[in-house]
């Protein structure tokens, strides 16, 4: 079984804040982790991917999330937000060796001031 | 490579209609998916399919149905809208040698 959580349905930050986007996550097995993002009227786009090499994932537009087996955790993070971020963030899971059908959170929603 | 299309982007449907919601990919992945999103509910598994001939029900698969008679097309039915069926509706595949999945752009359903 596994399942996601995400913490906050809505983030606001200042332009040029540090930007932390929460995820807990449950497995019984090793799992694969992912971050998407969905700007609006568009589909889903990987952000960044964890398949157990390096701990720490760096995606692209500067984001980056570790993975924390200890905490069950898989938090997204950039030190400075930018206008262009304003999105929402999806986190899934997918069980290693399963049937790639992964679980995904709620989603939460960046919001970015100036 | 086009990657996942969909058509149509956008459609009013009233109670009762039918309709087909299209689904195409060119990368030859065998997995392919149907997920609804609503506001606040994340997405929704409907069906999947993991190769031509071979379809599953997901999460919320009532009032759908799928087929796959090709690789590259999976297209999803409704055959007597209701409107519970408003909803955004995403269709995504993966290579099966990796776990991320690549999605389309989005149908967004409206039943009046």
């Amino acid at each position: 079984a596994q399942s996601v959580t995400q913490l906050g349905s809505h983030v606001s930050v200042s332009e040029g804040a540090l930007v932390l986007l929460r995820c807990n996550y449950s497995s019984s097995v090793p799992p694969y982790l992912f971050w998407y993002v969905q700007y609006p009227n568009q589909g889903l786009q990987l952000l960044l991917k964890y398949t157990s090499a390096a701990t720490l994932v760096k995606g692209i537009n500067g984001f980056e999330a570790e993975f924390k087996k200890s905490e069950t955790s898989f938090h997204l993070t950039k030190p400075s937000a930018h206008m262009s971020d304003a999105a929402e963030y999806f986190c899934a899971v997918s069980s290693r060796g399963g049937s790639y059908i992964p679980t995904f959170g709620r989603g939460t929603s960046l919001i970015v001031h100036p | 490579n086009a990657g996942v299309t969909q058509t149509p982007k956008f459609r009013i449907l009233k109670i009762g209609q039918s309709m087909t919601l299209q689904c195409t990919q060119d990368m030859n992945h065998n997995y392919m998916y149907w997920y609804r999103q609503d506001p606040g509910m994340g997405l929704k598994l409907i069906y999947y399919s993991v190769g031509a001939g071979i379809t599953d029900k997901g999460e919320v698969p009532n009032g759908y149905n799928v087929s796959r008679s090709t690789t590259e097309d999976f297209p999803l039915r409704l055959e007597l809208a209701a409107p519970s069926q408003t909803s955004v509706y995403f269709c995504a595949s993966n290579p099966g040698s990796s776990y991320e999945q690549y999605f389309g752009p989005g149908t967004r359903l409206t039943v009046t």
